[in-house]
């Protein structure tokens, strides 16, 4: 059974810029979660999404959006980058349902902005 | 809200001896805990989980945790390291009543062993 792939592994981009990851969960898992990864404030919750709507969301600003298709896979957008906004991005997927399964995260794309 | 707290942010150790990341956590709702540990540059890898039952939980790799409700404590164990443990150790909790999976993690411990 494949894993969760995230692409790309590895990215840099100029201020101001825009810039879209993807991530494609194990398959059978229609829930996918997104976090930000830094030295200084560790993992942080992005956003969950679920039937391709999102159905939970951290506390970032508007600049970070993320979609999920009907296939299950995500994408996730950041705006106007920020120096601030490097930061390994780690995707996670899940089962559905009220009883809890572990959530399987993929490697992750290192986000470098000059 | 739920918050989380490893109380040691680097743990150095020898190879064979004995460890324990500690870990608290607080919520107003009812939980489920667990360890992740991250390799360099890779993602995060279940270690082992708490959801109910035996307050001792066994998990990979030869890790174990003890769950203690009163002190909100999920304090991570292994009897004998290995150089190969050496990795980053993060604690996470989830609100039982949500179908959703948000986690909250704490800020990470970084265990090193050294032969």
């Amino acid at each position: 059974k494949a894993g969760v792939t995230q692409t790309p592994r590895y990215l840099i981009k100029t201020r101001g810029q825009q810039v879209t990851l993807s991530c494609s969960p194990i398959s059978g898992h229609r829930s996918v979660s997104w976090y930000q990864q830094t030295p200084g404030q560790g993992l942080q919750f992005l956003f969950e999404y679920f039937s391709e709507t999102q159905r939970n969301k951290g506390n970032f600003p508007g600049r970070f959006s993320g979609r999920q298709f009907s296939n299950s896979r995500s994408e996730m957008n950041v705006s106007t980058l920020e120096l601030g906004d490097s930061a390994l991005y780690l995707c996670a997927s899940s089962l559905v349902g009220r009883g809890v399964t572990e959530a399987f995260f993929g490697q992750g794309t290192r986000l470098t902005v000059v | 809200a739920q918050s989380v707290t490893q109380l040691d942010s680097q743990v150095p150790v020898f190879e064979e001896a004995p460890v324990e990341l500690r870990c608290n956590y607080s919520s107003s709702v009812s939980v489920y805990l667990f360890w992740y540990v991250q390799y360099p540059n890779q993602g995060l890898q279940l270690l082992l989980k708490y959801l109910s039952g035996s307050t001792l939980v066994k998990g990979i790799n030869g890790f174990e945790a003890e769950f203690n409700k009163s002190q909100t404590s999920f304090h991570l164990r292994k009897p004998s390291v290995h150089i190969s443990d050496t990795a980053e150790y993060f604690c996470a909790v989830k609100r039982q009543e949500t179908s959703g999976s948000r986690l909250t993690f704490g800020e990470g411990t970084q265990l090193t062993v050294n032969p």
